[in-house]
């Protein structure tokens, strides 16, 4: 079973809906969580955080977290083309490495 | 605040040569990571240092890549010899403490394409 898993999409959404990204986990020791957006050729950068059950909000981000389900998702309000990126989400476990999950596509249509 | 750098930015080389690539990590970052990220994949930990300390290697082909980080501050990557599977990006990031919750702040990448 795979550490991090995520729907490899792609995804698409139309400009000023709400995108919806998945990621599940399978280590229960998982303690930290983390969205980083990656545009086609450039480095992931970190988009949010979260380390306790339910939602955190960061303008049109909000990550949303279930650790007795093991899944964490990220809500983007009102996408915009610029949002269209690989999403990557990213847990460490024990507290030690961060793990990347494969990423989704996200592509917003204008 | 300098980021993370990475040199070369690409490398194109024939099966069974070598290549090394570099990483300076922002400065006081006690924490330097090296991940190998293949075109449509996530990135995937090669390994882990603390300091000049290896912390995990659990994944790093030991055959043929090699690592280090003298006093510390830079980290060379070293593939010998290289293999076609090894074509990818290969991405340093750093952080400011190991502990969980520390936000990993990555380089440009390192494009290897081996023919």
């Amino acid at each position: 079973q795979k550490e991090v898993e995520q729907n490899s999409g792609p995804l698409s959404v139309p400009e000023g809906a709400i995108a919806s990204l998945n990621c599940t986990y399978s280590d229960r020791g998982s303690q930290s969580f983390f969205w980083y957006r990656q545009y086609s050729g450039k480095s992931p950068e970190l988009i949010m955080s979260i380390y306790s059950n339910g939602d955190k909000e960061d303008g049109r981000f909000t990550a949303q977290l279930n650790k007795a389900s093991q899944y964490v998702s990220l809500l983007i309000r009102d996408s915009q083309p610029s949002d269209s990126a690989t999403y990557l989400c990213a847990v460490t476990l024990r507290g030690q490495n961060f793990v990347f999950g494969p990423g989704t596509r996200l592509s917003v249509l204008p | 605040e300098a980021g993370v750098a990475q040199s070369p930015r690409y490398k194109i080389i024939e099966k069974r040569q070598s290549v090394a690539f570099w990483c300076n990590p922002i400065s006081g970052h006690a924490t330097l990571y090296w991940y190998q990220q293949i075109l449509g994949q996530g990135p995937k930990l090669l390994i882990q240092f603390q300091n000049n300390g290896v912390v995990d290697d659990s994944q790093l082909p030991k055959d043929r890549f090699s690592a280090e980080r003298l006093k510390g501050v830079d980290s060379t990557l070293k593939i010998q010899p290289a293999k076609l599977e090894d074509s990818a990006v290969y991405l340093c990031a750093s952080s400011l403490l190991q502990a969980s919750g520390r936000e990993l702040f990555f380089g440009e990448g390192s494009r290897l394409t081996v023919l």
